[in-house]
């Protein structure tokens, strides 16, 4: 099945500064990567998703590109704000359709 | 436009009770998923369903958990004889009746399960 790893577990940037996440699956057949921003004691949020057939979106200060060669995708955060913080999860569905989640980031950005 | 509606938000349980969960789809959904997470951990998936179907079952445990959605009212989770290592926060997600693959799913604020 869909195996998802993520990195790094926790990321601390100041303020205005730039966070990259890391994601590489296993499937070769999933074909849709959502990013999830979870606050504390919330549900997760979805923040940007891309297909298959792109290899980048973008919206507004958030990013996201796809190497679907190379089996991995990266979420952007550009000027980073303290509303920022929380813990972000890629996801890939498998060969079902099924969401398999990455471990989670962390994300603290300090003013 | 409501989105997905969870209750309760909170769950107290004696280690043998019972733990019903609920769920409503954001309007216009017919696609459920139920997910767990556990402290500080990603989320796993539990179970897919349709009114009335289960599609995907494949990641609840073998006994003490059922799911449905049934025709009429909210999707159910239930827990069966609640241990404490079923202490965990558990999402429901719906998505919009078109193809399963990459439908965008849209999460819940969950139900804290908490097992004494």
């Amino acid at each position: 099945g869909e195996n998802v790893e993520q990195h790094p577990s926790t990321l601390s940037v100041q303020e205005g500064d730039s966070a990259v996440i890391k994601c590489t699956y296993s499937d070769s057949a999933s074909n849709y990567f959502p990013w999830y921003k979870q606050e504390l004691g919330k549900g997760p949020q979805l923040i940007i998703d891309i297909r298959s057939n792109v290899g980048e979106k973008k919206d507004q200060r958030i990013a996201v590109t796809l190497n679907k060669t190379a089996k991995h995708f990266s979420l952007h955060i550009t000027e980073t704000q303290p509303e920022d913080s929380a813990v972000y999860f890629c996801a890939a569905t498998d060969s079902w359709g099924k969401l398999q989640f990455g471990a989670g980031t962390q994300v603290v950005v300090t003013p | 436009n409501a989105g997905v509606m969870q209750n309760p938000r909170h769950l107290v349980r004696r280690r043998g009770q019972e733990a019903r969960l609920r769920c409503s789809p954001m309007k216009g959904h017919s696609h459920v998923y139920w997910y767990r997470q556990l402290p500080e951990e990603g989320l796993k998936f539990m179970v897919y369903l349709q009114k009335e179907n289960i599609i995907d079952e494949s990641g609840m445990p073998k006994e003490r958990f059922s799911a449905e959605f049934p025709k009429e009212g909210p999707s159910i989770l239930r827990i069966q004889q609640v241990v404490r290592g079923d202490s965990a926060a558990y999402f429901c997600a719906s998505s919009p009746p078109t193809s399963a693959s990459t439908d965008t799913q849209y999460f819940g604020p969950g139900t804290r399960l908490t097992v004494l």
